[in-house]
């Protein structure tokens, strides 16, 4: 079974410039994750998304963050316009079902965004 | 906000030495788990507690979740240096069944 893909590995921007992410999360799975990993911090759920509705959006910053997934499938996250914080590794993540119990979520190998 | 505290921040031991990292929290969650991540990969989940005082292992790796279900631990014997990654603990809660990570703990095993 395929894991999770995310792409691209690296991007390096300049600040005020827009980036965008890509996430294929592992065929049949329903929920799907979008985490921001700063350097020496743990993962910090951004969004959720349950099929191709979103479940919780209550950490992302709306104001430069904006995320989808259409069909629920693939999902792209975008930001506009970057900030100089926003350098750190997104991760995205996905599980089978996220409406009752414990449920094992299977991260992607993140993009690390640095933004000069 | 549920914040969960992860000690120590950094741990470096010889291979074969034995260490415990620690994971706290004020809040109550219906589950904690566990997780290790290597450098320019995604966190890789090692095991879940759902139960006060449960106890798990993983051939050489412990784990515990307090009584009250608000923090847990992670006890490694004859560490090797493939045990070497951040773990990461995280705690369940909510409506959504959120994930609220610590810091993590980077730990190094020297051959």
């Amino acid at each position: 079974e395929a894991g999770v893909a995310q792409s691209p590995r690296y991007k390096i921007i300049e600040k005020r410039q827009s980036v965008a992410f890509w996430c294929n999360p592992i065929s049949g799975h329903a929920t799907l994750y979008w985490y921001q990993q700063i350097l020496g911090q743990g993962p910090k759920l951004l969004i959720q998304f349950q099929n191709n509705g979103v479940v919780d959006d209550s950490q992302l910053p709306k104001d430069r963050f904006s995320a989808e997934r259409l069909k629920g499938v693939d999902s792209t996250l975008k930001i506009q316009p970057a900030k100089l914080e926003d350098s750190a590794v997104y991760l995205c993540a996905s599980s089978r079902m996220r409406l009752a119990g414990t449920d094992t979520q299977y991260f992607g190998p993140g993009t690390r965004l640095t933004v000069l | 906000t549920q914040l969960l505290e992860q000690s120590p921040q950094f741990l470096s031991i010889q291979e074969g030495e034995n260490l415990t990292v620690y994971c706290n929290s004020s809040s109550v969650f219906s589950s904690l788990q566990w997780y290790r991540q290597e450098p320019g990969e995604g966190p890789v989940l090692l095991v879940t507690v759902v139960t006060g005082g449960e106890v798990k292992k993983l051939k050489r790796l412990t784990f515990q979740f307090g009584d009250a279900r608000k923090d847990s631990s992670l006890h490694i014997t004859a560490a090797q240096p493939g045990d070497t990654g951040l773990y990461l603990c995280a705690g369940e809660g909510g409506s959504n069944y959120k994930l609220t990570f610590g810091k993590g703990t980077l730990l190094t095993v020297n051959p």
